[in-house]
C-alpha cells in the first residue's frame, strides 16, 4: 500500500521560510520513472503546481515560484522535503505531496498552512 | 488564470451522461498526456484518468478520457449522486517546463 503524509507549521509569519515534509512509503524513490510533486490550493481556489523531484535526483520548479522553493530528497528516510521562503499571506493554503509515476496516482491529505501576523 | 481552461460548472441528471472539457495549447495537451483529478471537498484529489484515456483499475468504467488536438474530454456516464466532485485536468506544458492544471469544473448531478 502507497502512503504519504505532509507535515509541517500550521502557521508561520509572512517573510518567514516553511519546511513541508512529504514521508511516504509503498514505494521507492530510486525506481526509474518515479517522482513526487508538491501541489498546493488556496481556500476555495484551484490546484497550483509547485514542485516535483524525479528518481534520477532531476527537479523542476513552477517559474512563478523559482527562487523561492527548494525540493530534495532523502531515500534513505523515504522523505521529499519543501521549503518556501520570504512566505505571503498569498501563499496560504493546503499543500499536498503526491506520487507521480502513472499521473499523480496517489496523493497525502494535505496540510494546511496559514501565512499570517 | 489558468492554462487549461475548464468550465466552471456542469449539471446532469442522475443516470445520464456528462462532459468536461479542457482546452490547452500546442506545448501542453498537444504534446503531452493529459491526467484527471476528483476532488470532494476537504479531502485530497484523486486520479481517475491519466496518460489521456488510461483508468487505474479501482475507477469504474463509466469514467473515460479522450483527447484531440488541444483539448481533452472526460465523460462520466451513469451519473451518480456520489460523483458530485470537483474535476481538475492537468498536463505538463513543454514551453513553461511546467505542470499546469484546470481551474477545475464542479459537477453537480441533479
Amino acid at each position: 500500500q502507497i502512503t504519504l503524509k505532509e507535515t509541517g507549521p500550521t502557521l508561520v509569519k509572512p517573510t518567514q521560510t516553511v519546511t513541508l515534509t512529504c514521508t511516504f512509503s509503498g514505494f521507492s524513490l530510486t525506481t526509474d520513472r518515479v517522482g513526487v510533486m508538491w501541489i498546493r490550493q488556496p481556500p476555495g481556489k484551484a490546484l497550483e503546481w509547485l514542485a516535483l523531484i524525479y528518481w534520477d535526483d532531476d527537479k523542476r520548479y513552477s517559474p512563478s515560484l523559482r527562487g523561492r522553493l527548494t525540493i530534495s530528497k532523502d531515500t534513505l528516510k523515504n522523505q521529499v522535503v519543501l521549503t518556501l521562503t520570504n512566505t505571503d499571506p498569498a501563499d496560504t493554503g493546503t499543500y499536498f505531496c503526491a506520487r507521480l509515476y502513472q499521473g499523480l496516482d496517489t496523493w497525502g491529505q494535505g496540510t494546511l498552512v496559514t501565512v499570517s501576523s | 488564470q489558468s492554462v487549461l481552461t475548464q468550465p466552471p460548472s456542469v449539471s446532469a441528471a442522475s443516470g445520464q451522461k456528462v462532459t468536461i472539457s479542457c482546452s490547452g495549447s500546442n506545448s501542453n495537451i498537444g504534446e503531452n498526456h493529459v491526467s484527471w483529478y476528483q476532488q470532494f471537498p476537504g479531502t485530497a484529489p484523486k486520479l481517475v484518468i491519466y496518460d489521456d484515456e488510461k483508468r487505474p483499475s479501482a475507477i469504474p468504467h463509466r469514467f473515460s478520457g479522450s483527447k484531440s488536438d488541444t483539448s481533452a474530454t472526460l465523460d462520466i456516464t451513469g451519473l451518480q449522486t456520489g460523483d458530485e466532485a470537483d474535476y481538475y485536468c492537468g498536463a505538463w506544458d513543454s514551453s513553461l517546463s511546467a505542470v499546469v492544471f484546470g481551474g477545475g469544473t464542479k459537477l453537480t448531478v441533479l
